[in-house]
């Protein structure tokens, strides 16, 4: 089993639309966890950290669920820029520092 | 800009053959990891180095090694080729577990 799943999509939306990704991760002893973003051909780059308090980043919303061990992130008025694979991460801080755990992406496509 | 430089930016090597990736980390980052990520994939990790010493691997083959240099840049070696082993390969730099910061990676491709 996997320790990050994640639904591959794709998701397609038009833009303004409001869409919801969600993870779900195996290792209970999982520390962190993250949404990054990685453009076609491009290295994955930090959207934003996730916390149990849930955090919100403008128009993303993302939230942590440590009981049900899952993960989600909230778009709101979606952008054509939007578009992208996005990337849920869990990471543990045992003796790897903080080995990073990548599902397999979400890809979305925002339309006009 | 991304801090994390990866040179070269794309290979193609014969299935076999041994090929060495590098990176060069953000100034002062003293973690280095490498991840693999296949198509349609998430990366998967390698291993990492902490001060210049391996401190953690993934379920790669002993054919894939590492090096950690005094300033902190990284080599990833492979040897004997195989197809699959077409991929983007990532470095990623961190002072501490929570931020890592990625290069554009090497995409490698086996024929």
């Amino acid at each position: 089993r996997k320790e990050v799943e994640q639904d591959p999509g794709p998701f397609n939306v038009p833009e303004g639309a409001t869409v919801a990704f969600n993870c779900t991760y195996s290792n209970s002893a999982s520390q962190s966890f993250f949404w990054y973003r990685q453009d076609c051909r491009k290295e994955p780059k930090l959207l934003m950290s996730v916390y149990s308090s849930g955090n919100e980043d403008g128009r993303f919303t993302a939230q942590l669920n440590r009981a049900s061990q899952y993960i989600s992130l909230l778009i709101r008025d979606s952008k054509l820029s939007d578009s992208a694979t996005y990337l849920c991460v869990s990471a543990d801080r045992g003796s790897t520092l903080g080995r990073l755990y990548f599902g397999r992406g979400t890809q979305l496509t925002v339309w006009p | 800009e991304t801090g994390v430089t990866q040179s070269p930016t794309h290979l193609i090597k014969t299935r076999g053959q041994q090929v060495t990736l590098r990176c060069s980390s953000q100034s002062g980052h003293n973690t280095v990891s490498w991840y693999q990520q296949a198509l349609g994939q998430g990366p998967q990790f390698i291993f990492q180095y902490y001060r210049e010493e391996e401190n953690g691997r993934g379920n790669f083959p002993p054919r894939f090694s590492g090096l950690q240099f005094p300033n902190y840049s990284s080599e990833l070696n492979v040897n004997a080729l195989e197809l699959d082993d077409s991929a983007l390969y990532l470095c990623a730099s961190s002072l501490g577990p929570d931020g890592y910061t990625f290069g554009s990676g090497t995409r490698l491709t086996v024929v």
